[in-house]
């Protein structure tokens, strides 16, 4: 089984600022890792995922990622955010077993709400 | 491709009562899963499909729930006994195949039971 924890439930920023929103991960298989963002009235949308090799993933709209194994964490930043990053955005995994298989059912982290002031 | 699309977006229902869901996923997804997610928390994985068979069902969902995809198209979930409790945003996201596979999400039904 896998869980994730989002350490930051909300995080105010000003436009322009760099952003970190937190994630960390447990698990007993290897797993792949995704992010995802919702805004207000929509569905989720994938931002970036790591399935393997570089451990720094570039995503949409200037958001990247780093896997770090060995704290087993998968941190998104962002160099600097506008109005438009203000939404939820959420950590998830999926679980990797024996042979390679995944059966693809996401386990999601509890979400941090971004909001970027002007 | 118009993504996935979900019926109705809200329904207001009174304890007791049965409600139903239908997913319509992206056409050529063979996985289609779905989630439910509560005020304040992610997503929590309910049961998901490969085509037309449904391969797992998680502690969630009780004997109250059922779902189903015939003919591995749309899909339907409907609560029987409708309780407070399961008022929340049901999420449908389908796949083209499983494991790493980007799964691409409806707007999602939201359920409020009085």
């Amino acid at each position: 089984a896998q869980s994730v924890t989002q350490l930051d439930s909300q995080v105010p920023v000003f436009e322009e600022a760099p952003v970190e929103l937190r994630c960390n991960y447990s698990s007993s298989v290897s797993v792949y890792l995704f992010w995802y963002v919702q805004y207000p009235n929509q569905g989720l949308q994938l931002l970036l995922k790591y399935l393997s090799g570089s451990t720094l993933v570039k995503g949409i709209n200037g958001f990247e990622a780093e896997f770090n194994k060995s704290q087993t964490s998968f941190h998104l930043r962002k160099p600097s955010v506008h109005i438009s990053d203000t939404a939820e955005y959420f950590c998830a995994v999926v679980g990797e077993y024996a042979g390679g298989t995944s059966y693809g059912k996401l386990t999601f982290g509890q979400g941090t709400i971004l909001t970027v002031h002007p | 491709d118009t993504g996935v699309s979900q019926n109705p977006r809200h329904k207001i229902t009174k304890r007791g009562q049965n409600v139903t869901f239908r997913c319509d996923p992206i056409s050529e997804h063979n996985r289609l899963y779905w989630y439910r997610q509560t005020l304040g928390q992610g997503p929590e994985f309910l049961t998901y499909f490969q085509n037309e068979a449904q391969l797992e069902k998680s502690r969630l969902l009780s004997d109250r729930f059922s779902a189903e995809r015939p003919k591995g198209s749309f899909s339907t979930l409907e609560i029987q006994r409708t309780e407070q409790g399961d008022s929340a945003m049901y999420l449908c996201a389908s796949s083209l195949r499983g494991g790493a596979s980007e799964q691409y999400f409806g707007p999602g039904t939201r359920l409020t039971v009085t």
